[in-house]
C-alpha cells in the first residue's frame, strides 16, 4: 500500500527566502507524481507534474524533482512571497489504467512580510 | 478550456438524510475519481470509474454508492449522513490512457 509523508508539516520563512518541501513515498512503482495548492476551505490548484520518466519540472518560481529510485519529490520555491502561503500536497499516481492518487499529508507554509 | 464541474458547490444537510453530488468531466475524459477531504486531512480516495463501470474503490461507507452514466458524468450518493461525513468531496477526471487527473473545485457538505 503506497504511502505518502511530507516533511515538514509546517514552516513559517520571511518574504524573500527560497525554500524547500519534501516528499516522500513508499511504492517506487509509480506512475507520476503532482504538487497541489490548497488555500484554506478551498480547491486543489495543480501546480506541477512530473511523471515518473522524468527528473524535474518547473514553472516560474516552482521546481519540483522526482527521484523515483529513492522515493522522493521536492519542491523548490524561489523567493517566496506572502501569496504563496498555503498547504502544499504531493500526490503520487499508481500505474496502470484508472489508477488513484495517494495525497501525502501536507505542508503548510506561512511566508511572512 | 473546459474543466471539471462539481454541483453543488455547498450543501447542507440533516443527520439521516440523503445527498447527491454531481461531477462532469472534462469532454472526452473516460474516467472519473472521487475523493474524500476532512477537515484538517489530506483527500483521501473514495471510487472511481472508467467507462462507466467501477474501476477502484477505496474507504468508502457501505452507505455511499456512486456510478458513472453514459454522457461519463458521475454521481456520488450518500444515504443515512453522519456528523463525520462533513467534507470537502472533490471529483477528478482524466484520459485512462494519460492519468493525468484534473480536480473540480469541490462540494463542501456540511451535516448538521
Amino acid at each position: 500500500k503506497q504511502e505518502v509523508t511530507q516533511i515538514p508539516a509546517a514552516l513559517s520563512v520571511p518574504e524573500g527566502e527560497n525554500l524547500v518541501l519534501n516528499c516522500s513515498f513508499t511504492d517506487s512503482a509509480i506512475y507520476n507524481l503532482q504538487w497541489f495548492r490548497q488555500d484554506p476551505g478551498k480547491g486543489l490548484t495543480s501546480l506541477l507534474l512530473i511523471q515518473s520518466s522524468q527528473r524535474e519540472q518547473t514553472s516560474g518560481r516552482l521546481n519540483a524533482s522526482l527521484d523515483k529510485s529513492s522515493g522522493r519529490s521536492t519542491l523548490y520555491i524561489a523567493a517566496s512571497q506572502p501569496g504563496d502561503s498555503a498547504t502544499y500536497l504531493c500526490a503520487v499516481g499508481g500505474t496502470g489504467t484508472a489508477s488513484k492518487l495517494t495525497f501525502g499529508t501536507g505542508t503548510r507554509l506561512q511566508v511572512t512580510l | 478550456a473546459a474543466g471539471v464541474i462539481q454541483s453543488p458547490r455547498h450543501l447542507i444537510k440533516e443527520k439521516r438524510e440523503t445527498a447527491t453530488l454531481k461531477c462532469y468531466p472534462i469532454p472526452r475524459h473516460d474516467t472519473v475519481y472521487w475523493y474524500q477531504q476532512g477537515p484538517g486531512q489530506d483527500p483521501q480516495f473514495l471510487i472511481s470509474f472508467y467507462e462507466k463501470m467501477q474501476s477502484d474503490k477505496g474507504s468508502i461507507p457501505d452507505r455511499f454508492s456512486a456510478q458513472q452514466f453514459s454522457d461519463y458524468h458521475s454521481e456520488l450518493n450518500m444515504s443515512s449522513l453522519e456528523l463525520g461525513d462533513s467534507a470537502l468531496y472533490f471529483c477528478a477526471s482524466s484520459l485512462a490512457t494519460k492519468n493525468i487527473q484534473y480536480f473540480g473545485a469541490g462540494t463542501r457538505l456540511s451535516v448538521l
